[in-house]
């Protein structure tokens, strides 16, 4: 099965960088998703890591190191509008197609 | 383009009643997911179509849920015999293909079984 742990809270002004960590047990999995989710609306897609190393888009990065069982999503420059609830997941080797949650971040970002 | 529509957006339903939710996936994705997602916890798994076939049923929580879906269309999920651990919110999703990665959500339906 999988298991994927993340800090339940992350806090950081505007115009600083976070870094959202995602560790996890599992037996084995296709690649590691990154959602974000406001408060009452739908999740939507941030970056996806088939393979080791990072992954850039726009003030969004992602990492992932399978060896370490380890990954995690860099926001630069934050803004107000990036206070939410960021989810890694991962696509299972069994049942590709299901993405296996984190339990979630809650970043909140101040002036 | 249209994204995923959910229908009701809010259901309030009393115990052991039944309940039916909508999905509308995006036009051309065949691949349709549904999640449910307790307050302030992660999205959980509920089951898969590929078209109208459901590969994957493995998250269904108990025989009072199911699903179907017309063609590469509408799915409904069924909640039979509400209880109130029910109580959650109800994501769907839909992707391109089932290889593809990025899947897109609807809104959801907030369910509340009193």
């Amino acid at each position: 099965g999988q298991s994927l742990e993340q800090p339940s809270e992350v806090t950081a002004v505007e115009g600083a960088i976070v870094q959202i960590n995602c560790t996890y047990q599992t037996s084995g999995f296709y690649g590691l998703s990154w959602y974000q989710q406001h408060d009452g609306g739908a999740p939507t897609f941030l970056s996806y890591n088939a393979l080791d190393g990072l992954e850039e888009t726009g003030r969004f990065s992602s990492f992932l190191s399978r060896s370490d069982s380890y990954g995690y999503l860099l926001l630069q420059e934050l803004q107000m509008k990036d206070s939410a609830s960021y989810f890694c997941a991962v696509r299972d080797l069994v049942g590709f197609q299901k993405l296996v949650f984190g339990t979630g971040t809650r970043l909140l970002v101040s002036p | 383009g249209a994204g995923v529509s959910q229908s009701p957006s809010n259901k309030v339903t009393e115990k052991g009643k039944d309940v039916e939710l909508r999905c509308d996936p995006i036009s051309g994705h065949t691949a349709l997911y549904w999640y449910r997602q307790r307050l302030g916890q992660g999205l959980e798994f509920l089951i898969y179509f590929q078209g109208n076939s459901a590969p994957d049923k493995s998250g269904l929580p108990s025989d009072r849920f199911s699903a179907e879906r017309t063609g590469e269309s509408v799915s409904t999920l069924t909640i039979q015999r509400t209880q109130q651990e029910d109580s959650a919110v109800y994501l769907c999703a839909s992707s391109l293909s089932e290889r593809r990665a990025e899947q897109y959500f609807g809104p959801g339906t907030r369910l509340t079984v009193t």
